[in-house]
């Protein structure tokens, strides 16, 4: 089945303690994205990333890393988590286009607290 | 910058219409539209792109007015599956080749028996 997964769903956390959440595709899609949700704000872009090894930032990006290493996976992390990031974060991944934009596949998100 | 989406919320009987609004200050290169229902991810509905192509399901209509940077997304004799949180998305012409993604805050529609 074509989907997007994250691992964990549910995360509670402690300020300062290193995370990470984890995507993985299995479309073979180029394009991946992780967004963060909070009340009343919608879904705000932190990083994105065009193909492996290649990631930008996106309206959100502080606090925040990614990396590309592998087309399939493109991990999230929280190296010093702060209770301002506590929120539902979304994965998400895009077919290959010739430059322009396509639908987005949405993974279950994670939801993250921290204390 | 983000988009406006209007109303904010909307709650219609089933069998009446809706249309959700979307405008930006900036240049748009692109319109998303997305959504969401309680507790789920968000769901792709359509893009409309400039210069008039659009990317989506048969079902639902979106327009795209490139001069006053304003997408529309019209929802038809509304059915109770419709009900959900309804976001824009949108690509700036001045993003260039970047394909960065700002969302609205979302329209919250809500559709009674």
């Amino acid at each position: 089945e074509a989907q997007v997964t994250q691992n964990p769903r549910y995360l509670i956390t402690v300020t300062g303690k290193k995370l990470t959440v984890t995507c993985s595709q299995n479309m073979n899609h180029e394009y991946m994205s992780w967004y963060r949700q909070d009340p009343g704000l919608g879904l705000r872009q932190i990083y994105y990333s065009m193909n492996v090894e290649v990631t930008d930032k996106g309206d959100v990006p502080e606090g925040y890393k990614v990396s590309r290493k592998e087309k399939r996976n493109f991990p999230l992390i929280l190296e010093s988590p702060s209770p301002n990031q506590t929120s539902l974060y979304f994965c998400a991944s895009s077919p290959p286009t010739s430059g322009s934009y396509n639908e987005q596949f949405f993974g279950p998100g994670t939801r993250l607290t921290v204390l | 910058q983000q988009p406006v989406q209007s109303p904010q919320a909307v709650i219609l009987r089933e069998g009446e219409d809706a249309v959700i609004n979307c405008s930006s200050s900036k240049a748009l290169y692109s319109v998303h539209w997305y959504r969401q229902k309680h507790g789920e991810a968000p769901v792709f509905l359509m893009i409309l792109l400039k210069g008039g192509e659009q990317k989506g399901h048969e079902k639902i209509s979106a327009s795209f007015n490139e001069k006053k940077q304003q997408s529309s997304l019209y929802l038809t004799a509304s059915q109770l599956s419709y009900s959900g949180t309804y976001f824009c998305g949108t690509a700036l012409i001045s993003s260039g080749s970047a394909r960065q993604l700002t969302f609205g805050s979302g329209t919250q529609l809500t559709v009674l028996p």
